[in-house]
């Protein structure tokens, strides 16, 4: 199993424009995790997606930051406008999990994003 | 200006020795823990798990101690290796649901001396 996949892994843009990061879980997995990882904060979970519908979006910071997954091999997470404190390691994370399961979760390899 | 960020608790072992690494979790509802390790540069990756129907589980060189009673977590590691460097994250899960999500704690560094 190639693993979940991210892209870009590293992403250097200017204050203000749209970022995109892409990710493909694991084959079969059902549920898909967004992070965020800094020095300040540690890693957060900022939505997660059951089923490709979102579950829970309270660790979005702002309006700037929207997922989607429009099938259950793709999700975005689109930063728009990007601002420097947006600097840090996002992490896309897939499991499979039954009702009531607690199965656990396999992380891509992150994508680097640089906001100058 | 200076930043400050997380201040990491750092585990430094001589290779050859057993480590243990610690984590205290917060909700007495959780009914799962898992151990991550994360290597520079790369993702988190899953190395064990626990229920809370035990107290303890083996792998190959490591071994979890649940005790829910302190909310208490521990990953101990037979004959630590300089692979083993890395930072380790204990992680409870939670339910919302039919779906479930953890919640990480801020992480071990574990430094393996030669």
């Amino acid at each position: 199993d190639a693993g979940v996949i991210q892209s870009p892994r590293h992403e250097v843009t200017e204050m203000g424009q749209e970022v995109t990061l892409r990710c493909k879980p694991i084959s079969g997995h059902n549920s898909l995790f967004w992070y965020r990882q800094t020095m300040m904060r540690g890693l957060e979970l900022l939505i997660y997606f059951n089923n490709n519908v979102p579950i829970d979006d309270s660790g979005m910071p702002e309006d700037r930051f929207s997922a989607k997954m429009p099938n259950a091999s793709f999700s975005t997470l689109k930063i728009q406008p990007s601002e420097p404190r947006d600097s840090a390691v996002y992490f896309c994370a897939s499991s499979y999990q039954l009702a009531g399961g607690r199965e656990t979760q396999y992380f891509g390899p992150g994508t680097r994003l640089l906001v100058l | 200006g200076e930043s400050v960020g997380l201040h990491l608790p750092t585990l430094s072992v001589q290779e050859g020795d057993n480590s243990i690494i610690n984590c205290a979790y917060s909700n007495s509802a959780s009914d799962y823990f898992i151990w991550y390790k994360q290597e520079s540069g790369k993702g988190p990756q899953f190395i064990i798990d626990i229920r809370s129907n035990m107290d303890k589980r083996q792998g190959q060189r490591v071994t979890v101690l649940l005790n829910k009673t302190v909310k208490h977590l521990s990953l101990q590691i037979a004959a630590t290796q300089p692979g083993d460097s890395a930072v380790y994250f204990c992680a409870e899960n939670s339910q919302t649901g039919t779906a479930s999500k953890l919640t990480f704690g801020t992480g071990t560094r574990l430094q393996v001396t030669l």
